[in-house]
């Protein structure tokens, strides 16, 4: 059964501050995805890796795939208000595209102090 | 504007009753999924589906079904056999286009039993 863990699963930084959140999953797999959930809204698309040693950014927000060591990285620098939300990471194993069965992580919800 | 939209937004269920969330989307996507979110908690995949008149049960399928008569339309139905069904909601549907896929969500239906 495939298992995807984030930690922190609650991070509360400090404006200007950098920070990463990392994403573990226990099975191969070479697509990874991040969403961001304000509250109590919809899941918006952040970032698709898609192979090992993939980087994307956008903005403050920075994300990594290693796929040897099944780990995701979101990394925050810089860190701004705005980007208080729960951030979930999802793990595709089934290799068949269209058929995205993305099993989730808990969330990390990350609070920007000011 | 192309999308994914989920009616109601908020719903509200006495013990004993069948209630239908529905989900429409006019992105021309093959794939759509239900997943169900408890509060702090991660998303759970309930049903999905690849192609029309065929799905597949997700990992938390007891209690719920769905129907795929048409591409657009995915449509779940909370049965009483569901003991705990307040959470909330979410539709999501993916396509593949050269090398990068993603799926996209809904807004989300908040379902309450009273």
């Amino acid at each position: 059964e495939l298992k995807v863990e984030q930690n922190p699963l609650f991070l509360s930084m400090q404006e200007g501050k950098n920070y990463t959140i990392y994403c573990n999953y226990s099975t191969t797999s070479d697509r990874l995805y991040w969403y961001r959930q304000d509250p109590g809204k919809s899941l918006e698309s952040l970032f698709v890796l898609l192979s090992n040693g993939a980087v994307k950014q956008e903005g403050r927000l920075m994300a990594s795939l290693d796929t040897k060591a099944r780990l995701s990285t979101l990394h925050i620098t810089a860190a701004v208000h705005d980007l208080s939300a729960t951030y979930f990471c999802a793990v595709d194993p089934s290799g068949n595209f269209g058929n995205e069965k993305l099993t989730f992580g808990t969330g990390t919800r990350l609070t920007i102090i000011p | 504007d192309g999308g994914i939209t989920q009616s109601p937004k908020y719903l509200f269920r006495k013990e004993g009753q069948n209630v239908t969330l529905s989900c429409e989307q006019n992105l021309n996507h093959d794939a759509m999924y239900w997943y169900r979110q408890d509060p702090g908690q991660g998303l759970r995949l309930i049903y999905y589906s690849q192609i029309v008149n065929d799905f597949q049960k997700g990992d938390i399928a007891e209690g719920y079904s769905v129907s795929r008569e048409k591409k657009e339309s995915f449509p779940l139905t909370v049965t009483s056999a569901q003991k705990n069904p307040t959470a909330f909601y979410l539709c999501a549907s993916s396509i593949r286009l050269g090398g990068n896929t993603e799926a996209f969500f809904g807004q989300g239906t908040r379902l309450t039993v009273v």
